[in-house]
């Protein structure tokens, strides 16, 4: 069965700085696709990034990056020139051709003034 | 109007008691999931549906069932609802082939 970590429960930066948030999964599929969403206080949960098992290339979206290391099953993501608006829970997504989609525990983020 | 509709959006309950939460989609996509939020534990997968003749378990199903009513439908019920069942529940809905997924706004729902 496959399984999602997230191995930082709550993090903290000040803003415009860099953060990275940690992910590792665990899968015996070859094909497959994670994501990273974003949970505001409004609880909505929105899509940041998504990357492709079979792409080498890492997905960029504006100030989200994500470092996917398919031989390691690391897929951590990384936010540039953070802003308040980036404060929410991260969650950690996979899914493969079975199309169940398993999350991880979540990060909370905090960005401070 | 948002794709993917909840309700109710809150609920309140009494122990014992029968509850639906509903979910509803206009996005046309065939796949359906429910999912559990609670603090420290992520998503959770309860079942997903494929189309209406299959639905599948997912690994938290125990006091749960669901019911797809169409294709933009799918439903969850608490037959008997219990206080460990508080929680914020997810409908959502996905045109597979590794798409991602398009949540509802949740429902949080409370057993008292």
């Amino acid at each position: 069965a496959q399984t999602v970590t997230q191995s930082q429960p709550e993090m903290s930066v000040q803003e415009a700085e860099t953060v990275t948030l940690s992910c590792t999964y665990d899968t015996s599929e070859n094909n497959y696709y994670l994501f990273w969403y974003k949970q505001p206080p409004s609880r909505q949960m929105i899509l940041v990034i998504r990357q492709e098992a079979y792409k080498q290339q890492n997905a960029t979206e504006n100030r989200f990056s994500v470092n996917f290391q398919k031989a390691a099953k690391s897929f951590s993501l990384k936010i540039s020139d953070s802003q308040l608006g980036d404060t929410a829970m991260y969650f950690c997504a996979f899914m493969a051709k079975d199309d169940k989609i398993i999350f991880g525990k979540g990060t909370r983020l905090h960005i401070l003034p | 109007d948002a794709d993917v509709t909840q309700t109710p959006r809150n609920r309140i309950t009494k122990t014992g008691k029968r509850i639906m939460l509903e979910c509803s989609q206009t996005k046309g996509h065939d796949r359906m999931y429910w999912y559990r939020q609670d603090p420290g534990l992520g998503l959770r997968l309860i079942y997903y549906s494929f189309d209406v003749k299959d639905i599948n378990k997912g690994e938290i199903s125990d006091g749960y069932s669901v019911s797809r009513q169409a294709q933009a439908k799918f439903s969850l019920s608490l037959e008997s609802a219990i206080p460990n069942q508080t929680a914020l529940y997810f409908c959502a809905t996905s045109d597979g082939g590794f798409t991602e997924a398009f949540f509802g706004q949740g429902t949080r729902l409370t057993v008292v």
